[in-house]
């Protein structure tokens, strides 16, 4: 399998700043077809999981541009700017670049 | 809009078999891929299998022994079937449309 590693584990930021969550791959998340399939998630207390970004770059709909993605092969980051208060939650990436689906361990995000 | 809703016990005996159902409104499960993924405590994630919109199933390889996923066309609903639980089976489980549509979750203990 895939592994994802993920960190920090945890975060805690005031209102306003900006973070940054690294996301690597044990292997290269290039598909045949040329795309990378590397998604990130957020499940915020109490909710289900919520896709935030697919394909590494992309915003799901409805997902603010505060959020960004970056990255290629095995290397990833998710950047938040202007951190909100709905942002608090765990964040997972995850590929279904290579079968099985993986996620990473997970970054919980607090608000100071 | 895809609404996702599981349905089961939240509490199995260890060596029984748990059962969940999964009813989708809002889109056919005719269509698509629709899988169940399970949360641990502690915030790991795993991505069980699913069955396709032709029927056919792929699981993980780590469950592949005891898992089994089914669906209902007529009911646009779909199964979990785990078997020989232990306490290591105690998870959130939630069915999904590939990543982007998830259902509110179910919690399962197992437990004597």
């Amino acid at each position: 399998d895939v592994v994802m590693t993920q960190t920090p584990p945890s975060l805690s930021v005031a209102i306003g700043q900006s973070v940054s969550i690294s996301c690597k791959s044990s292997q290269s998340l290039v598909y045949s077809d040329g795309k990378t399939y590397l998604h990130w998630l957020l499940q915020s207390p109490g909710r289900s999981p919520k896709r935030l970004i697919y394909q590494v770059s992309n915003l799901g709909s409805g997902v603010p541009d505060r959020f960004s993605g970056t990255g290629s092969q095995k290397d990833f980051t998710l950047k938040i700017s202007r951190v909100e208060a709905e942002d608090l939650g765990v964040y997972y990436c995850a590929q279904t670049t290579h079968f099985p689906l993986t996620f990473g361990s997970g970054t919980k995000l607090e608000i100071k | 809009e895809v609404q996702l809703q599981e349905s089961g016990p939240g509490l199995v005996k260890p060596s029984q078999s748990l059962s969940l159902t999964c009813s989708v409104t809002g889109y056919s499960i005719t269509s698509n891929y629709w899988g169940w993924i399970r949360k641990f405590p502690g915030n790991k994630m795993e991505w069980m299998g699913y069955i396709s919109y032709s029927g056919s199933t792929s699981y993980n390889p780590s469950l592949k022994s005891r898992i089994s996923i089914t669906r209902d066309t007529s009911k646009n609903q779909f199964f979990l079937q785990l078997n020989s639980v232990t306490t290591e089976d105690t998870a959130t489980y939630y069915c999904a449309r590939s990543i982007l549509y998830w259902g509110q979750g179910v919690m399962v203990t197992v437990s004597s």
